[in-house]
């Protein structure tokens, strides 16, 4: 079993849709979570960073975290086709001075006009 | 603000070929630098990282090597490339010391071994 596991899609949606991604994941020291999302051809670009529990707002993206159930998620409210992206989560045990990330293996989004 | 530069963009490289991947980042002093492979349907590979000059850690067993000659100066080498060294390679940093985990990337070097 892997540590983290993502649906690659490909998933496709129309314009304004919320959109629902997630990982599940098997290590139960897992504290920090990230989002990324990854334009054709680009290095990836954090878009939500979690501690622990909770839920994260910013702007359209919402992230969240349910420990108990090692399963974390992202919403994207509104969605326009400039969301057109893979998007990549990644977590780790620690933030000491390697910060040896644990990446899922994204999935592929289209938002279509 | 701090940057992370990442060249080339592409590079086509026979196979026996030595390759050379530069990386260096601007506005902050001791970084962690990390070098990753993705490649289709493998996800993010970690390479190697540093947290300081001349301080390399390899994560997987292959025909590349990384060198850090200077603060924020990454290098990720090979003598002869394998076909299977194909791929999409990244360079990205995080500040040094505990804190907030998150990478930044550089724009990735698309490299195609023939």
């Amino acid at each position: 079993q892997k540590e983290v596991e993502q649906d690659p899609g490909p998933l496709s949606v129309p314009e304004g849709a919320i959109v629902s991604l997630n990982c599940t994941y098997s290590n139960s020291a897992f504290q920090y979570f990230m989002w990324y999302r990854q334009y054709s051809r680009k290095g990836p670009e954090l878009l939500m960073y979690t501690y622990s529990s909770g839920n994260k707002e910013d702007g359209r993206f919402t992230a969240q975290v349910d420990k108990s159930s090692k399963y974390i998620s992202l919403f994207i409210r509104d969605s326009q086709p400039s969301d057109s992206a893979t998007y990549l989560c990644a977590m780790s045990s620690n933030a000491g001075n390697n910060r040896k990330l644990i990446w899922g293996l994204g999935t592929s989004l289209a938002v279509n006009p | 603000s701090q940057t992370i530069h990442q060249w080339p963009a592409t590079l086509v490289q026979p196979v026996g070929s030595p390759l050379s991947l530069e990386c260096t980042v601007e506005g902050t002093s001791n970084p962690n630098l990390y070098w990753y492979r993705q490649a289709a349907g493998r996800g993010l590979q970690l390479l190697f990282y540093s947290v300081g000059i001349g301080q390399i850690s390899s994560e997987v067993p292959q025909n590349l090597s990384a060198s850090r000659p200077q603060d924020r100066q990454f290098i990720l080498s090979s003598k002869k490339l394998l076909l299977s060294d194909s791929g999409f390679y990244l360079c990205a940093w995080t500040p040094r010391g505990p804190g907030r985990a998150g990478y930044t990337f550089g724009s990735g070097t698309r490299l195609t071994v023939v």
